[in-house]
């Protein structure tokens, strides 16, 4: 059974760097075609694709966001973690870790994260 | 930058079909996937790779993609389907991008 969960402050003010982790079980970023990613959601709105780390290190950004985001791994620990920087008001969201569907066809996300609320106020 | 349009709500009675669009340029070449959102809770994955259905989802759910339209079709649909729905496309130029979202009302 996958699990993924993300931990991180609720609360940044603007300009501030949000660093969110994602913990997740029932899978191995080192095995082929493993993927996870990070999705948004804002208060009432549309999912939101952030950005998305595979089992090889290749990296994938949102180009709306791609000079703010960072995405590593650390498969020892079985975490992923995205730093986002500069945050704003409008960043405020609920932050889902997502695991992609390792398949060759495509990219889609069959677990879910809880989410994290992150409310950017100064 | 590449979009995807869905209509902002749709409407259905118990036990007719549900049809959810998402409109895109040549959707039909990129692969498709859907989730179902109701309040408070994580989207679920309920259709990937445009038409396959992941374990544990209801036959009554099925996807379809064809030129610039993937299609989500609830057969029977039951009070428990009223939630949020989200197509999500991806190819290797446009990466992931979601659509706005449907949300279906079952009365």
């Amino acid at each position: 059974q996958i699990t993924l969960k993300e931990s991180g402050p609720p609360l940044v003010k603007p300009t501030q760097t949000l660093t969110l982790t994602c913990t997740f079980s029932g899978f191995s970023l080192t095995n082929s075609l493993a993927g996870v990613g990070w999705i948004r959601q804002p208060p009432g709105k549309a999912l939101e694709w952030l950005a998305l780390i595979y089992w090889d290190d290749d990296k994938r950004y949102s180009p709306s966001l791609r000079t703010r985001l960072t995405i590593t791994k650390d498969t020892s620990k079985n975490h992923v973690v995205l730093t986002l920087t500069n945050m704003d008001p409008v960043d405020t969201a609920t932050y889902y870790c997502v695991h992609r569907v390792p398949t060759v066809r495509g990219v889609a996300f069959d677990s879910w994260g809880q989410g994290t609320l992150v409310t950017v106020s100064a | 930058s590449y979009e995807l349009t869905q209509p902002h709500s749709v409407s259905v009675s118990p036990g007719q079909t549900a049809t959810i669009t998402c409109s895109g340029d040549k959707l039909g070449d990129k692969y498709a996937a859907w989730y179902q959102q109701k309040p408070g809770q994580s989207p679920v994955m309920i259709i990937y790779q445009d038409n396959e259905r992941p374990l544990g989802i209801p036959e009554r759910f099925s996807g379809s993609t064809s030129g610039n339209t993937a299609t989500l079709t609830i057969s029977g649909t039951q009070a428990m389907d009223e939630a949020d729905y989200f197509c999500q496309a991806w190819d290797s130029s446009t990466d992931v991008i979601f659509g706005g979202g449907t949300k279906l009302t079952v009365l």
